[in-house]
Formats: C-alpha cells, sequence, structure tokens
C-alpha cells in the first residue's frame, strides 16, 4: 500500500442498521492514525487518533480498531442514525513526515429512514 | 473556546491573479497546516507553520505561500492562479501537545478560477 485508500466509496444503510468501512495505509514508519467526520457544509470533526497496533476506541456507537503491522483500521457504526450521515475521512500521518496528514477519498454514509 | 475561523468562505478570481487566503486557529494552538482539497479527492497537505515557522511542505510549487502571525493565525497565498487551483482550501490547528487529539478544521475557503 503506498497510498491511503478506503472502502467503500459510498455506502447507503437502513436506520438502525450497523455498518463498517475500510482504510488502509502504508505501514512503514507509522506515527499514527486518524478518523475525522465531515458533515455537509460544516468542519471534518475528529474522532480519534490512534496510534498502538491494535489499539480499540470508543465514542458512542462509534468505535475504531488499529493494525498497524498490516496497515488497516476499521470504523464501526452500531445502529445507524439519519445524523451519522456524513463522509467519513482517515488519515496516516508517519515518522518524519513533516507532521502532515495524508488522506483517503473518504466513504460517504446516508442513513435512510 | 472558538473553533477555526477561515475567510472568506467563498471567493471567484481570474486565472493569473493572486489570492490570500486567512485563518484564525483555536484559541491555545500555536501550529496551523492547510490543506487542499480538489473535487472527488481526499485533502491534499500543502504546508504547515509552528510558531511562525514553516514546518513541513507538501507538493506543492513555490507559488503557493504562507504566513503565520504572532496571534497563531495565518494566511495562504497563492501567485498566478491556474484553473486547478479551483478547490476547497481547509486550514486545521492543534497545539504541539495536542496533536494525538487530533486538528480543529476550519469549514473551509471554496475558491474558483475562472
Amino acid at each position: 500500500i503506498l497510498n491511503v485508500e478506503q472502502s467503500p466509496q459510498s455506502l447507503h444503510v437502513q436506520e438502525g442498521d450497523s455498518t463498517n468501512f475500510t482504510c488502509s495505509f502504508p505501514s512503514s514508519n507509522f506515527y499514527a492514525l486518524h478518523w475525522y467526520r465531515w458533515e455537509t457544509a460544516k468542519s471534518p470533526e475528529a474522532l480519534f487518533v490512534m496510534t498502538l497496533n491494535g489499539d480499540e476506541k470508543k465514542k458512542g456507537r462509534i468505535s475504531a480498531t488499529l493494525n498497524t503491522k498490516e496497515g488497516y483500521s476499521y470504523l464501526y457504526i452500531k445502529g445507524s442514525q439519519p445524523e451519522d450521515s456524513a463522509t467519513y475521512l482517515c488519515a496516516s500521518e508517519v515518522t518524519g513526515g513533516g507532521n502532515k496528514l495524508t488522506f483517503g477519498t473518504g466513504t460517504q454514509l446516508k442513513v435512510e429512514l | 473556546e472558538t473553533g477555526v475561523t477561515q475567510s472568506p468562505t467563498h471567493l471567484i478570481k481570474t486565472r493569473g491573479q493572486q489570492v490570500t487566503l486567512r485563518c484564525s486557529s483555536q484559541s491555545g494552538h500555536n501550529t496551523v497546516s492547510w490543506y487542499q482539497q480538489a473535487l472527488g479527492q481526499g485533502p491534499q497537505f500543502i504546508f504547515q507553520y509552528y510558531r511562525e515557522e514553516e514546518n513541513g511542505r507538501g507538493n506543492f510549487p513555490p507559488r503557493f505561500s504562507g504566513l503565520q502571525f504572532p496571534n497563531y493565525s495565518s494566511e495562504l497565498n497563492v501567485n498566478a492562479l491556474e484553473l486547478d487551483d479551483s478547490a476547497l482550501y481547509l486550514c486545521a490547528s492543534s497545539s504541539s501537545r495536542g496533536r494525538n487529539y487530533g486538528y480543529t478544521f476550519g469549514s473551509g475557503t471554496r475558491l474558483t478560477v475562472v
């Protein structure tokens, strides 16, 4: 993996469904993996910053896991609600990378009633 | 505490002109980063400023330049605008100790070059 890749590109689910997205990133020189939620016409909002292999973080109905050895992270949303509709971005940060974030193109989630 | 504020929200410029975008960082944050998001792409890192010095630069030409002021607010300047510079420009701030909590983003400036 040379770039940060996210899948799927878009997702439509029904209210109450649980869902998950994937973020793949280069595992060499890994420092941190960020997840952001970006609602239309608003600012990207930080969800999680994960640094340790095997790390698992949770915020309400949203959780994320991290595997730095194989270079992937999963974001899970349990019992999706319409207010979860947003684009979910992941970004990797590498050591010696000048503190820059390398973003994927995002997963666009639409939760329907 | 206030978040990150960017101005203007929208801007239309003609090819060849120059533009200045502004960003007020969140209170207590001393680091500002700028990103460009073209249509259908993820945000791309332009550069970062820490305590008024450039602290890392992405793959952007020298006509993209910046400043950070003593109050940690920042400007992004783009000279000789090209059509491909049309994009959403995002500013993000953080504290040097708070990097592990993520960056605080503004809502962006939408630049259209015609």
